[in-house]
């Protein structure tokens, strides 16, 4: 068990840049998550992924954001045309069940964006 | 829906006093409730979970949280605060019958003084 692996640890960009953030979860999970965090407040949901499929969106993820998995393993985090509100910590997470809502949900270390 | 509501953004303590970290949930439905704790730069750990049964339940470093129904809260404690608890501490929450997405509080700071 590697552990969740986000890449990179930190980026800053000039605001209308895109960035894509990597997630590499722990092998053989079947659930991706993605949550954005600024500063003083907790985890907010933004997508996620049961294998390959992306199931479910939130209604923070604009139409400049886009999540993929492909092969239900790794996952990226685009953000075209960075705005300075999009500045904030990024965390994937993965867990190993599909359909329990009792297992535990295993995060990476984020990925900071600043937007200049 | 499901909300998780922590009470007191920060908690400042004494080395070896007791942490009380507050936590009170919104749910239709029979909940789920988690304690993560965040270090500095890092991501989220998970302390404890309460799922069906012992409605105390002991995590990881000392920490404990009980399950109130009556109360609607999870409040987390630890007897005897050491350095090495100062963090970031949030509840989450999940029900069953939908996705089972977590939602988590805004998180409490705690500080631990020498």
């Amino acid at each position: 068990d590697t552990g969740v692996s986000q890449d990179p640890r930190h980026k800053i960009t000039k605001r209308g840049q895109n960035v894509t953030f990597r997630c590499d979860p722990i092998s053989e999970h079947n659930r991706l998550y993605w949550y954005r965090q600024t500063l003083g407040q907790g985890p907010e949901f933004l997508t996620y992924f049961q294998n390959e499929a992306q199931l479910e969106k939130s209604r923070l993820l604009s139409d400049r954001f886009s999540a993929e998995r492909p092969k239900g393993s790794f996952s990226t985090l685009e953000i075209q045309r960075t705005e300075q509100g999009d500045s904030a910590m990024y965390l994937c997470a993965s867990s190993l069940e599909a359909h329990s809502p009792i297992d535990t949900l295993h995060f990476g270390n984020g990925t900071r964006l600043t937007v200049t | 829906a499901q909300s998780v509501t922590q009470l007191g953004s920060h908690v400042s303590v004494s080395e070896g006093a007791l942490v009380l970290l507050r936590c009170n949930y919104s749910s239709s439905v029979p909940p789920y409730l988690f304690w993560y704790v965040q270090y500095p730069n890092q991501g989220l750990q998970l302390l404890l979970k309460y799922t069906t049964g012992a409605t105390l339940v002991k995590g990881i470093n000392g920490f404990e949280a009980e399950f109130k129904k009556s109360e609607t809260s999870f409040h987390l404690t630890k007897p005897s605060a050491h350095m090495s608890d100062a963090a970031e501490y949030f509840c989450a929450v999940r029900v069953s019958g939908g996705s089972y997405i977590p939602t988590f509080g805004r998180g409490t700071s705690l500080i631990v003084h020498p």
